[in-house]
C-alpha cells in the first residue's frame, strides 16, 4: 500500500510557482521524503530529498513541517518543460525489505 | 545521467512465449530493480537484487523471474508471457538501500503481448 497521498493532477501557467503537497501521516522516524519527476516515455528522475525543515537545490525546494506528516514540493517559476508527473515517496517500513513505494503521483500540466 | 541501458526498448510478442529483458549498468551499483508501470497504477516493484545472485521479490512478482550473474546485468524473464504483462518496464539502480536511497532509472522497455 502506498504510504503517501497527493493530488492526482494540478494545472499551472508558465512563470508561476507551483506547490505540490504530499501527506504521509504514518511516516516512520527514520524515513526520508523523496520526490521524483517523470516525463512521458522516460523513467523517473530524482528531484530532491529531505528529512526535516527545508531543503533547496537548483531545481526545487522541499518544505517539511515539524511533525513531518506532510511535505510540499515547490517549483519556482515553472515552464512548459516542467509538465510531468511528480511522485512523493517515503520508506515502506511495513514491508520486509524496506522497499520504496511509488504512488500514482501528481500530474502537473503547465500552460502557456 | 546514470549509465543504465535497457534492451530491447520495444518488443511485441505472443501469449505463451518466453521473453527476457536486459538491464545493463556501468555505475557498479550494488542494487538493481525491475518495475512495471501501467496506467492508473504508478510504478510497481517486480523484483530487485542486492548483489550478484542475490535477488528478492517485490510487490508484483508472480509470472516473473530474475537473474543477476554479473554486477552490471540484471535480467527479467517472463517465462510464458500473458496479455496482462503488457506494460512499460523500468530498470533502476541504487548505491544503497533504505529510505535515503536515490534510484536512477533506465529509459524503459515497452512490451506488448498479443
Amino acid at each position: 500500500l502506498a504510504k503517501t497521498t497527493q493530488p492526482i493532477s494540478m494545472d499551472s501557467y508558465e512563470g508561476q510557482e507551483v506547490n505540490i503537497t504530499c501527506s504521509h501521516n504514518n511516516i516512520a522516524t527514520n524515513d526520508y521524503i523523496t520526490w521524483y519527476q517523470q516525463f512521458p516515455s522516460q523513467g523517473p528522475r530524482f528531484i530532491i530529498q529531505g528529512y526535516k525543515t527545508k531543503v533547496t537545490n537548483e531545481v526545487a525546494s522541499l518544505f517539511i513541517p515539524a511533525d513531518r506528516k506532510s511535505s510540499t514540493l515547490s517549483l519556482p517559476r515553472v515552464s512548459l518543460s516542467d509538465t510531468a508527473v511528480y511522485y512523493c515517496l517515503v520508506g515502506d517500513t511495513g514491508g520486509s525489505q524496506g522497499n520504496l513505494i511509488f504512488g500514482k503521483g501528481t500530474k502537473l500540466s503547465v500552460k502557456p | 545521467d546514470a549509465g543504465i541501458t535497457q534492451s530491447p526498448r520495444h518488443k511485441v510478442t505472443e501469449t505463451g512465449t518466453p521473453v527476457t529483458l536486459r538491464c545493463h549498468q556501468t555505475e557498479n551499483h550494488r542494487y538493481m530493480y525491475w518495475y512495471r508501470q501501467d496506467p492508473g497504477h504508478g510504478l510497481r516493484l517486480i523484483h530487485y537484487s542486492y548483489g550478484v545472485k542475490d535477488t528478492d521479490k517485490g510487490e508484483v512478482s508472480d509470472g516473473y523471474s530474475v537473474s543477476r550473474s554479473k554486477t552490471e546485468d540484471f535480467l527479467l524473464t517472463l517465462e510464458s508471457a500473458t496479455s496482462s504483462q503488457t506494460s512499460v518496464y523500468f530498470c533502476a539502480i541504487s548505491e544503497s538501500r533504505g529510505t535515503r536511497e536515490t534510484q536512477y532509472f533506465g529509459p524503459g522497455t515497452r512490451l506488448l503481448v498479443l
